[in-house]
């Protein structure tokens, strides 16, 4: 697609239950990038991945979050067991990573979380 | 640590100019961008600068670097309502293609 793809835009769930957020970057971007949005907040970065290199989970809050990508495709981002303050807009970006400077970050409209 | 500050709000006349504030901490950052949020929609890059630069313009949009501060401003001449948004800005991490964002300034623009 011409550009970065999120679904579903919005989720509502019950604290406790797992969902599960999905990012089809644009197509022959090798670098996906994972971004949470609070409310009022800046971005805090949460996952990255490069290629076939092991991905960067530095940003990952806590176990409850995951992530998987296959090859240079569709990501999910996963989060068990949700509690409310995982609320916040989950924003994804990819890029043609490697180039400088990195206008190659496009991103998606998000995914609005909200925990009830 | 990386960390990237902004204060939170703006507030500007329709035709003034607006100036957004940011300071950052990575010294060895190579570029610093300036990324635009409007309502429920992704973050769209305005503008870059590459660090070894002081000044860059692009139509109504100057940007300013103080490295030795690490202090970077978007100014916006002539503001108009369409510019009314959340304004980002980032640097990179040196060796790697992970950007640090500020906590955006949402910028207000009225008549």
């Amino acid at each position: 697609g011409a550009g970065v793809s999120q679904s579903p835009s919005n989720k509502v769930t019950e604290k406790g239950k797992d969902v599960e957020l999905r990012c089809d970057p644009i197509s022959g971007h090798t670098a996906l990038y994972w971004y949470r949005q609070r409310l009022g907040q800046g971005l805090e970065f949460l996952i990255y991945f490069q290629g076939n290199s092991a991905p960067d989970k530095s940003g990952l809050p806590s176990d409850r979050f995951s992530a998987e990508r296959t090859g240079e495709s569709v990501s999910t981002l996963t989060i068990q067991r949700t509690q409310q303050e995982d609320s916040a807009v989950y924003l994804c970006a990819s890029s043609a990573a490697g180039q400088e400077p990195n206008y190659g970050y496009t991103f998606g409209s998000g995914t609005r979380l909200t925990v009830v | 640590g990386e960390d990237v500050e902004q204060s939170l709000f703006l507030s500007v006349r329709e035709g003034d100019s607006s100036v957004i504030n940011c300071t950052y901490t990575d010294s060895s950052s190579t570029y610093l961008y300036w990324y635009k949020q409007e309502p429920g929609a992704g973050l769209q890059l305005l503008t870059y600068i590459f660090s070894n630069m002081d000044m860059k313009q692009d139509q109504r949009l100057t940007v300013l670097l103080n490295k030795k501060d690490k202090h970077l401003s978007l100014r916006i001449a002539d503001t108009q309502t369409g510019d009314s948004a959340i304004y980002f800005c980032a640097e990179s991490i040196s060796n790697t293609d992970k950007l640090i964002f500020g906590t955006g300034t949402r910028l207000q623009v009225f008549p």
